[in-house]
């Protein structure tokens, strides 16, 4: 069965740091990894898309990588602001048989304060 | 173009009675997803629909249940309401494929109460 963990499940850090949001999963038989964006009592905005083939995706200030052999990701904030507060949410879509769909961490809550 | 659009945004209803919550693809997807968010959780898939047919499923019950209709849009069905499924409900549409995890567009979900 896949997991997904994501590290730290909470984190705050003042306006203009650089920051590392980690996600984990148990089985490298991916097609893909996906990473959200959530605000509170909201649908899920998709941020980056990352396929099994690939190594890093990135856009503006995002950048998320995969290591699909240690089942790693990670997602890179430049430069945060306030306006980056949200849960961020990392899932995979596994490919080794069974049922379909995302498999999702429970996400990491970030407050940037200003 | 319009994302995905879901209704109705909030529902409150008693244990035992049944929902049907709706989802529109975004335009040009005719895959469909539903996924139960718990408060604090990430969400988890309930079932896909292509063409039609549920393609897959994850680890629900037999009382969620789904439709696809040749427009694509999609309904999520649950009988005999419990407490436990107080959640937001959320759908997802994507272009079309089978098994190529396509990214997914997710809507703002319904927020679901049982009292």
């Amino acid at each position: 069965k896949q997991e997904v963990t994501q590290i730290p499940a909470a984190l705050s850090v003042p306006e203009g740091e650089n920051l590392v949001l980690n996600c984990s999963f148990t089985d490298s038989a991916i097609y893909n990894l996906q990473w959200f964006r959530q605000d509170p009592g909201k649908g899920l905005t998709s941020l980056l898309l990352i396929q099994s083939s690939q190594r890093e995706q990135t856009s503006g200030r995002l950048n998320a990588s995969l290591d699909k052999s240690s089942g790693r990701s990670t997602l890179y904030i430049a430069a945060s602001q306030p306006g980056d507060s949200a849960t961020y949410l990392c899932a995979v879509w596994y490919s080794g048989g069974g049922a379909d769909g995302l498999t999702f961490g429970k996400g990491t809550h970030l407050i940037i304060q200003p | 173009d319009a994302g995905v659009t879901q209704s109705p945004t909030h529902l409150i209803k008693t244990r035992g009675q049944q929902v049907t919550l709706r989802c529109s693809p975004k335009s040009g997807h005719d895959t469909v997803s539903w996924y139960q968010q718990a408060l604090g959780q990430g969400p988890q898939f309930i079932f896909q629909y292509y063409e039609e047919e549920e393609r897959q499923r994850g680890n629900f019950p037999d009382r969620f249940s789904g439709h696809q209709f040749p427009n694509y849009s999609s309904e999520l069905n649950v009988n005999a309401l419990l407490l436990g499924d107080s959640a937001l409900y959320l759908c997802a549409s994507s272009l079309p494929g089978l098994a190529t995890g396509d990214e997914q567009f997710f809507g703002p979900g319904t927020r679901l109460t049982v009292l």
